[in-house]
């Protein structure tokens, strides 16, 4: 099975404009978490999309968003980026199912300038 | 405030002998740990799991102890090799959760040859 693919995986934007990233799971995973990673705080969730519903948020501003398409491909969006934006930004996909792992893709490396 | 604790940012260790990676949780309703490693420019692997309603897990030269009175977990590596030098994130979910893993910061272990 093909694994998790995030696009793309470099991107550089100015403070005050807006991202989406991309996400697909593998085959048959009907669940997509997204996580972003910086240094000083690790890895922290953002939100999980499980048959395009959103089913768990964490605490991150309304800026940041998302979505799941039928396919469970899922994009997340951050708008009016700021500096402290600049992070590592990944996407894990699952069964969806009670104490499944989920599978990371190599992650989105977003600089903010 | 953080939930779970890798409280050693970093272990070194000789090549052949046993590595003993520790998390701490403070959360009871935790009940599915993970352990995921993570080499540099590339998504976590997810390594191995453990449920709380046992107290170890074992695959290959990974095995995982829960100890729930303590809530401690811990991630043996043995034998070590230097293709185990990585950084190792604790995760923990709770049932009612399963797209959300709450990790720690992890531990980055090098193994030396």
């Amino acid at each position: 099975k093909a694994g998790v693919t995030q696009t793309p995986r470099y991107l550089i934007k100015t403070r005050g404009q807006q991202v989406t990233l991309s996400c697909s799971p593998i085959s048959g995973h009907r669940s997509v978490s997204w996580y972003q990673q910086t240094p000083g705080q690790g890895l922290q969730f953002l939100f999980e999309y499980f048959s395009e519903t959103q089913r768990n948020k964490g605490n991150f501003p309304g800026r940041f968003s998302g979505r799941q398409f039928s396919n469970s491909r899922s994009e997340m969006n951050v708008s009016t980026l700021e500096l402290g934006d600049s992070a590592l930004y990944l996407c894990a996909s699952s069964s969806g199912l009670a104490m499944g792992e989920q599978y990371f893709g190599p992650g989105t490396r977003l600089t903010v300038t | 405030d953080q939930q779970v604790k890798q409280n050693s940012p970093s272990l070194s260790v000789q090549e052949g002998r046993i590595s003993i990676l520790n998390c701490d949780y403070t959360n009871s309703m935790f009940d599915y740990f993970l352990w995921y490693k993570k080499y540099p420019a590339e998504g976590p692997t997810f390594l191995i799991s453990i449920s709380s309603i046992k107290d170890k897990n074992e695959d290959g030269r990974f095995t995982v102890f829960l100890n729930k009175s303590a809530k401690h977990l811990s991630l043996h590596i043995v034998p070590s090799q230097p293709g185990d030098s990585a950084v190792y994130f604790c995760a923990a979910s709770d049932g009612g959760s399963q797209g959300n893993l709450i990790f720690g910061k992890g531990t980055k272990l090098s193994v030396k040859p």
